[in-house]
């Protein structure tokens, strides 16, 4: 299976902040790389596919990037909706792994 | 708009199999290029990928669950569900059935729906 690493695997933000997320997957995965935003209680939401094409309807302070293997969801001047957890997922071959996620909460 | 909606029983007994249901609307469940997912996620924990079903029928699930699941589909009814067997306390979580393509990720979930394996 790919594995997917995820950190930090939490981190207190202000409102008004820059955030940066990053996911390592195992080996080479091209760029089929999901990220999802999850508040509590509710499903998984589509941020961003393709590593960094952001999904309709999502804010542009949200934006993907890859290196190599590394990947990296940056949120721009962070908003009160946007502390959740946060997640990266691989699409590249199943079994369809994700990252650990990532508790963004309020400083 | 498609949107999904899972039902199941809640509770299930220690070596019983569970049953889910995902019922489609707004667009139907065959043709197309979609995947339909079932993930879980235990209370407190990260998300799992269960396994697929896809518009051709093809399966496709997650080695970790060492054969126990099955993934159908009614068009009849435009569902698709979920049989896990020998379930074990372990298999406690959310259920959410998702679909998309794969290449632009899974971008329609339903709600979820709590299992919960206890005798």
């Amino acid at each position: 299976d790919i594995q997917m690493t995820q950190s930090p695997s939490s981190l207190s933000a202000s409102v008004g902040d820059r955030v940066t997320v990053t996911c390592r997957a195992s080996q080479s995965i091209g760029t089929h790389l999901n990220w999802y935003q999850q508040k509590a209680g509710k499903a998984p939401n589509l941020l961003i596919y393709a590593a960094s094409t952001l999904q309709s309807g999502v804010p542009s302070r949200f934006s993907g990037r890859r290196s190599g293997t590394d990947f990296t969801l940056t949120i721009n001047s962070l908003q009160p909706e946007d502390f959740a957890t946060y997640y990266c997922q691989q699409s590249y071959t199943t079994p369809w792994t994700f990252g650990q996620g990532t508790k963004v909460e309020i400083k | 708009q498609v949107q999904l909606q899972e039902s199941g029983p809640g509770l299930v007994k220690p070596s019983q199999t569970l049953s889910l249901t995902c019922t489609v609307s707004g667009g139907s469940i065959s043709g197309g290029d979609y995947y339909w997912n079932w993930f879980r996620q235990p209370p407190g924990k990260g998300l799992e990928w269960i396994g697929y079903i896809y518009s051709t029928g093809d399966t496709s699930y997650n080695p970790s669950l060492k054969s126990r699941a099955t993934i159908s589909v009614d068009t009849s009814k435009n569902q698709f569900s979920l049989n896990l067997n020998s379930v074990t306390a372990a298999d406690t979580a959310v259920y959410f059935c998702a679909t998309g393509l794969v290449w632009t990720g899974f971008d329609i979930w339903g709600q979820g729906t709590m299992l919960t394996v206890s005798s």
